[in-house]
């Protein structure tokens, strides 16, 4: 079965600089990945996902995400982060031939002022 | 837009005592799924379920848990005989078929006293 993995527990970064959380995939074939962020007490927001075509996807909120094959990872980035992107953020892999999904551990995203 | 909806918001519960977490998933979707984030914890895949039968379950989901889709809308958890661990909030997601993007719903806060 698919995993995921996010080395990173807790990230602090100062408004206004970039951000990039790691994602590292273990499955056979090409995955399907994603990116979700969690607001304390909140659902999942789907902030951006791959299936396939360009390794570099957009997704909302002015996050990107590079899949590289090679490295088997999905990292999420963002240019300049807001005070408002704190957040737990989380990695997950599906299957294609299943659809069934795997999340990583998360990583706490802390924005300094 | 359709969405995915979970009802109780928050479930308080007696240790010992049955409780049932209700989903309704986007109405078009063929294939459903429960997961369960301990507090502070990451998601953790439970169950999915595909044409009226479970597809894939983890270790997670014992005897002390079911699944149904009793009728053409709902599709629901069932856990039998709680305990303190099972406290936790239960993501519903599913999705239309094919290549998925899972849609979660906004989660059900399960309290086991």
């Amino acid at each position: 079965a698919q995993s995921v993995t996010q080395p990173d527990i807790h990230i602090t970064v100062s408004e206004g600089a970039s951000l990039e959380l790691r994602c590292n995939y273990s499955y056979g074939a090409t995955p399907y990945l994603f990116w979700y962020v969690q607001s304390p007490g909140q659902g999942l927001q789907l902030l951006l996902k791959y299936f396939s075509g360009d390794t570099l996807v957009q997704g909302i909120k002015g996050f990107e995400a590079e899949f590289k094959r090679s490295q088997s990872s999905f990292n999420l980035r963002k240019p300049s982060v807001h005070w408002s992107d704190a957040a737990e953020y989380f990695c997950a892999v599906g299957a294609p031939n299943n659809n069934d999904m795997r999340f990583g551990a998360g990583t706490r995203l802390t924005v300094k002022p | 837009e359709p969405e995915v909806t979970q009802t109780p918001s928050h479930q308080v519960t007696q240790m010992g005592q049955e409780v049932i977490l209700r989903c309704v998933p986007i109405s078009n979707h063929l294939y459903f799924y429960w997961y369960r984030q301990i507090l502070g914890q990451k998601v953790e895949f439970l169950v999915s379920f595909y044409n009226n039968e479970i597809s894939e379950k983890s270790e997670i989901f014992d005897d002390q848990f079911s699944v149904e889709r009793p009728d053409g809308s709902n599709f629901t958890l069932k856990i039998r005989s709680t305990k303190l661990e099972d406290s936790a909030m239960y993501f519903c997601a599913s999705v239309s078929g094919g290549a998925g993007e899972q849609f979660f719903g906004p989660g059900t806060r399960l309290t086991v006293l």
